[in-house]
Parts: structure tokens; sequence; C-alpha cells
């Protein structure tokens, strides 16, 4: 398995509080993705970063925001956590190689805003 | 990136060949179809991914149609552990992989 640590694995929380979910990677890749997925759906892209310091909005980024200080490192950040924002969190992480360029995935961060 | 179309379930029987198809009728010339799947509540996992040829690895044989309009994805001998939603997922190679999943499809190995 790719070196891929999300922190924590679950979390219960209540409306309105901050959330901070962590990524960390040890395959130095350049490129990290936060994803989200409810029930019934496939994952929808929040946001994403393409190295220190250089994130970008991904489908569905209202409510979040994200920050990558180091390049192991991704945070996704609920500055107010909603109900609706209850759902399972996925990290992911590639490389913009020439041949090997699939994403490998965490084993994601159940959160639950009650 | 390009739509696909998936159908939502399928079965097969444990030891057969499982052969999952996917649409993608406005794919472009410079893109890949990528396969990835999730068992239960795991992250996805890559599977396999080609441009126009058929490709082979050691989990899955990836048949594209000459026209790119579609393609198959073939697990050889489907065990239990093979249960899980698969997505096809069309995309360049290059930069950053934003995946857009859709609903997959639902593949269920019977012993």
């Amino acid at each position: 398995d790719a070196g891929i640590t999300q922190s924590p694995r679950h979390k219960v929380t209540e409306t309105g509080t901050p959330v901070t979910l962590r990524c960390h990677q040890t395959e130095n890749h350049r490129y990290m993705y936060w994803y989200r997925q409810d029930p019934g759906h496939g994952l929808r892209l929040i946001h994403y970063s393409y190295g220190v310091k250089d994130t970008d909005k991904g489908e569905v980024s209202d409510g979040y925001s994200v920050s990558r200080s180091k390049t192991e490192d991704f945070l996704l950040t609920l500055e107010s956590a909603t109900s609706s924002q209850t759902s399972v969190y996925f990290c992911a992480i590639s490389d913009p190689g020439q041949t090997n360029t699939e994403a490998f995935f965490g084993q994601g961060t159940r959160l639950t805003v009650v | 990136d390009a739509k696909t179309t998936q159908p939502p379930s399928m079965d097969c029987a444990e030891g057969r060949a499982a052969n999952l198809p996917c649409n993608h009728s406005t794919i472009s010339g410079n893109e890949y179809v990528y396969w990835y799947r999730q068992i239960h509540s795991q992250g996805p996992q890559y599977i396999i991914h080609g441009l126009k040829n058929n490709e082979t690895n050691e989990m899955a044989s990836l048949i594209i149609t000459e026209d790119r309009k579609s393609s198959t994805l073939i697990l050889p001998h489907a065990t239990l552990r093979d249960t899980a939603v698969y997505y096809c997922i069309v995309r360049v190679v290059q930069g950053a992989q934003k995946l857009v999943f859709g609903q997959g499809t639902r593949l269920t190995i019977n012993p």
C-alpha cells in the first residue's frame, strides 16, 4: 500500500465547531487530493494541491479550506461544521509521471456532524 | 473529462471471468481509460489504464474498442475478494488526477 495516513479515522463533532482532517504521505508525490463520499454516490473532489502552498478548488469546495505547508501533509479544514458535511473523506496522492500516473487513496476518515 | 456509462450492477460466479463494460462515446484523443475499484468502504484502488491498445497486468485486462468509444475490464478468474464497486474513468494522463467518479458497477462474485 502507498504510504498514506489519514487522521483521525473517525470523528464525531458538533455543528458549528471547526474540524481539521490530516493526510500524511511518505511517497513524496507532488499532487494531493481531498474527496468526499456520501451514501450511494461516487467520490467527489473537494480540493487538491499541486505543490507546497499551491492548491485549487474541486467540484464541492464550498465550506472547506485546505493548506499544504509541507510536501507530505495536506490538511482539510471545515471552519464551521454542518450536518451536510457528514461524510467519509478520502485523501489521495499522485505524481505527474509519463506512465504511472494513477492515484493512491488513503483508508478514509468517517466524519459525523451532530 | 469525458462522461462514462456503466451498468449499475453485475453478478459473476466465482472462478469465472468477470467482464465489466464501460461506454465513453465522447472520449477525446488524448484521454485514457482508467479503472478503479472500491471494496466495501475502503479507499479506491487503481486497477489498470490504457489509451488504445489492450492492456494487461497482474490484476486485470483492459480491452478498448478500435473506435475507443467503449471498453471492457476483464477479471480473468474472479474470487469473492473481487466483490466491489468498479469505476471507469476517462481523463488525460498528464497533470493532476482530478478523477470524476460516476456511480460505477457493483460487482458481486457469488460462490
